[in-house]
């Protein structure tokens, strides 16, 4: 069965500093991968997914995502962070033989600091 | 569209009521996933839907729950009698195709607390 470890629980950046957060994956094949972001009081909102192809895949609200296979790794980055990017962040693998199934990770909450 | 739509956004409940939370997916979406989170054990899949068939009840904590899809556009998701132990934020989903296909839409969840 898949699983999803983010090891960090809570991060804390200043506004305008880079942003990484770690994900790392669980699962015997090509994973299907995902990140969502959950703001407070709001659903999961998808920023990107990976399939297949190239390795770095764009987001939305300039997140990106790098797909590691040798590090069972994928990691989410953006350059400069915003206040309006404080929220809760989930990564999500899902398995090919369970296209209906995601495993998210437990979550990693990031607070922006002006 | 205006999104997954959920009802109510919060509830407070007794412990050994009946609780019941509703769910419009988007039109036209063929699956309905309904989740659970919690501090403790993260989001958790409960069931889902394809065409308003379920398909896999297998994250279903116990038969105090049950969901139902009578048709395209309402689900309703049923803990009876309800524990404290439910307390949780349910989400309600949705997706044109399987999710790692296209990406699934969340509803913005209800709160249920159970005292």
């Amino acid at each position: 069965a898949q699983s999803v470890t983010q090891p960090d629980i809570h991060i804390t950046v200043s506004e305008g500093a880079s942003l990484e957060l770690r994900c790392n994956y669980s699962y015997g094949a090509t994973p299907y991968l995902f990140w969502y972001v959950q703001s407070p009081g709001q659903g999961l909102q998808l920023l990107l997914k990976y399939f297949s192809g190239d390795t770095l895949v764009q987001g939305i609200k300039g997140f990106e995502a790098e797909f590691k296979r040798s590090q069972s790794s994928f990691n989410l980055r953006k350059p400069s962070v915003h206040w309006s990017d404080a929220a809760e962040y989930f990564c999500a693998v899902g398995a090919w033989s369970n296209d209906y199934k995601l495993s998210f990770g437990a979550g990693t909450t990031v607070t922006v600091r002006a | 569209d205006a999104g997954v739509i959920q009802s109510p956004r919060h509830e407070v409940t007794e412990m050994g009521q009946e609780v019941t939370l509703r769910c419009k997916p988007i039109s036209g979406h063929d699956y309905l996933f309904w989740y659970r989170q919690t501090m403790m054990r993260g989001l958790e899949l409960l069931i889902y839907f394809n065409n308003n068939v379920p398909i896999d009840d297998s994250g279903m904590p116990e038969d105090r729950f049950s969901a139902k899809m009578p048709n395209a556009s309402f689900s309703t998701l049923k803990i009876q009698p309800s524990e404290p132990r439910d307390s949780a934020v349910y989400f309600c989903a949705s997706s044109p195709r399987g999710v790692l296909n296209t990406e699934a839409f969340f509803g913005q969840g209800t709160r249920l607390t159970v005292v």
